[in-house]
């Protein structure tokens, strides 16, 4: 089976723009979570949406936001960029809640 | 916020020594999952011990789960110089898929 695949693996923005990130989970996960990794706060968890439903927000502000389609791809936005944006976005998938989550490459952004 | 504490910060030993990591959690859990991460890349999971395991194995891994004392202790026998990374633990309470981490160990294994 292919592994957890995020497009674009880097990009680069300027503040007040806005980003679109993409995960593909493995075939046959239904749930997708986000995770943003910085150096300062290290792993924080963004979202987890299952079945097109978003069951789980992190303490994110609502410049954050998410959506997962039919095939269970999501992307993830950020708008309104702000330097501390910066980080490396990681999704994960899993079968169902509770099981092994497993992380795709990440993508990595630097917003200037 | 984070719920795992990983002890140490950071491990430096030779390679054929064995590493030992520790991470101390807060909350009751589901399941306790440790991951590698080399130089900012994505995370390749290593092992899942659930609440009700007290160790589990995987090739050199060793993990154990000690739920009275909210810990869990990582073992990597016979390292080896492609162990050199970070590792996490992360705590799922089982609430919709929602990973705690810790800060993360940095291992280095010299050859």
């Amino acid at each position: 089976k292919a592994g957890v695949t995020q497009t674009p693996r880097y990009l680069i923005k300027t503040r007040g723009q806005q980003v679109t990130l993409s995960c593909s989970p493995i075939s046959g996960h239904r749930s997708v979570s986000w995770y943003q990794q910085t150096p300062g706060q290290g792993l924080q968890f963004l979202f987890e949406y299952f079945s097109e439903t978003q069951r789980n927000k992190g303490n994110f502000p609502g410049r954050f936001s998410g959506r997962q389609f039919s095939n269970s791809r999501s992307e993830m936005n950020v708008s309104t960029l702000e330097l501390g944006d910066s980080a490396l976005y990681l999704c994960a998938s899993s079968i169902i809640a509770g099981e092994t989550q497993y992380f795709g490459p990440g993508t990595r952004l630097l917003v200037l | 916020s984070q719920q795992g504490e990983e002890d140490p910060q950071a491990l430096s030993i030779q390679e054929g020594e064995n590493a030992t990591m520790n991470c101390s959690y807060k909350t009751s859990i589901n399941n306790l999952q440790w991951y590698r991460q080399n130089s900012g890349r994505g995370l390749v999971h290593l092992i899942l011990i659930r609440s009700n395991e007290r160790e589990k194995h995987s090739g050199r891994l060793r993990v154990t789960l000690d739920t009275s004392k909210k810990s869990s202790s990582l073992l990597i026998t016979a390292s080896r110089a492609a162990d050199t990374a970070s590792y996490f633990c992360a705590t799922d309470t089982g609430a919709n898929s929602k990973l705690t981490f810790g800060k993360g160990i940095t291992l280095s294994v010299r050859p």
